[in-house]
């Protein structure tokens, strides 16, 4: 199975500055890839996802990521960050042959306004 | 259109006594998964369904958890005998199924359990 690993656990930017969340998985074959963010008291929520096509997705509220099949990689960004964006965020792996879905441990984003 | 519906939101138990979870995934879902969610940690998948048969449960600690997908539709996990360290949020969420563009997983709000 694939496994997942997010490099942040705990993340606290002022309002207005930049957002790079690092995710990483192993897993050798093709692959669905989620960000889903959970806010404080809410259940998870999709923020974007990618199934093929251009590697660079954009997703709600400003979030993208990059999807780097080389490295592995599905990294999130947003170019400036509001306090509202405070919440936990994850990264998830679908592996396409069995529809497998596997979390990252998350990263906790705090944002000071 | 209706989300995933989980049951109770809560519930407090003593170890060694049983629970069980329900789960009505959204209307036409195939796959069902459930997860523990253990604080400040990432979801841990516990069992994968599609339709009613189980495709994954290689994380699931089979000598006290149970889950059954009945007709391919609701689902109930069940916990018995209850341990302290099963104390977590577990989430349950579903998919269309296998192909790209239906693998996004719907959650619903989850049932915090806590063992004492």
């Amino acid at each position: 199975a694939q496994s997942v690993s997010q490099h942040n656990h705990h993340v606290i930017l002022s309002e207005a500055a930049s957002l790079e969340l690092g995710c990483n998985y192993s897993y050798g074959g093709t692959v669905n890839l989620f960000w889903y963010v959970q806010y404080p008291g809410q259940h998870l929520q999709l923020l974007l996802k990618y199934f093929s096509g251009d590697p660079l997705v954009k997703g709600i509220k400003g979030f993208e990521a990059e999807f780097i099949k080389s490295k592995f990689s599905f990294n999130l960004r947003k170019p400036s960050v509001q306090w509202s964006d405070t919440a936990e965020y994850f990264c998830a792996v679908n592996a396409y042959n069995n529809n497998d879905m596997r979390f990252g441990a998350g990263t906790r984003l705090t944002v000071k306004p | 259109e209706a989300g995933v519906a989980q049951s109770p939101r809560y519930k407090i138990i003593e170890k060694r006594q049983s629970v069980a979870f329900w789960c009505n995934p959204i209307s036409g879902h195939a796959t069902l998964y459930w997860y523990q969610q253990i604080l400040g940690q990432g979801p841990k998948l516990l069992i994968q369904f599609q339709n009613n048969g189980v495709v994954d449960d290689s994380q699931l600690p089979k000598d006290r958890f149970s889950a059954e997908r009945l007709k391919g539709v609701d689902s109930t996990l069940k916990i018995q005998p209850a341990k302290l360290e099963d104390s977590a949020v577990y989430l349950c969420a579903s998919s269309l199924g296998w192909g790209i563009g239906n693998t996004e997983a719907f959650f619903g709000q989850g049932t915090r359990l806590t063992v004492v």
